[in-house]
């Protein structure tokens, strides 16, 4: 079965520094989509940035990137400039191509950006 | 397109009464989710339609819970009856199919049920 850690429930930055949120996944398959989603207090939940597995690329939105590290299952979100509407909850998603059906979330890290 | 819409945002009801929550997916989506989301347990998917068909409701918790899409534009997700346990942030996401572009779920607002 496939699994979404995210082991930092808590962080907080400070305005305009960087902050790096972590998530780890297991999976045996080799085909599979990674995603960042971002709850603010208003509760809507927002596709920040996804990544396809087979893409060596890291992928960037513009404040936003990932650092994809396939072998280690590993799928951090670095967020750059920091502003305070940033501040909100942050999932990472996993789900395979195979089987797109099913996402599967990560229990999410709350980030707070410190004016 | 005004996104997944959701309704009513905010239910309180008592024990025992029956609550229904509905969802009107964004037009063209072919997949339509619900999902709980509680401080203890997460966002848990309880239940999805392709083509209004319901596919897989594993998530479901109990036979309380019951779910229908009679048609491409709208979805209801019923408990009867109601327990305080069931109180949680229910969401509703909506995506073009398994062969469409990045695989995208588009949530809306949630609605927030209070149970006392």
């Amino acid at each position: 079965a496939q699994t979404v850690t995210q082991s930092q429930p808590e962080m907080s930055v400070q305005e305009a520094e960087t902050v790096t949120l972590s998530c780890t996944y297991d999976t045996s398959e080799s085909n599979y989509y990674l995603f960042w989603y971002k709850q603010p207090p208003s509760r809507q939940m927002i596709l920040v940035i996804r990544q396809e597995a087979y893409k060596q690329q890291n992928a960037t939105e513009n404040r936003f990137s990932v650092n994809f590290q396939k072998a280690a299952k590993s799928f951090s979100l670095k967020i750059s400039d920091s502003q305070l509407g940033d501040t909100a909850m942050y999932f990472c998603a996993f789900t395979l191509k195979t089987s797109y059906d099913k996402v599967i979330f990560g229990p999410g890290t709350s980030l707070s950006v410190i004016p | 397109d005004a996104g997944v819409i959701q309704s009513p945002r905010h239910e309180v009801t008592e024990m025992g009464q029956e609550v229904t929550l509905r969802c009107k997916p964004i037009s063209g989506h072919d997949y339509l989710f619900w999902y709980r989301q509680t401080m203890m347990r997460g966002l848990e998917l309880l239940i999805y339609f392709n083509n209004n068909v319901p596919i897989d409701d594993s998530g479901m918790p109990e036979d309380r819970f019951s779910a229908k899409m009679p048609n491409a534009s709208f979805s209801t997700l019923k408990i009867q009856p109601s327990e305080p346990r069931d109180s949680a942030v229910y969401f509703c996401a909506s995506s073009l199919g398994r062969d469409r572009y990045y695989y995208e779920q588009y949530f809306g607002p949630g609605t927030r049920l209070t149970v006392t």
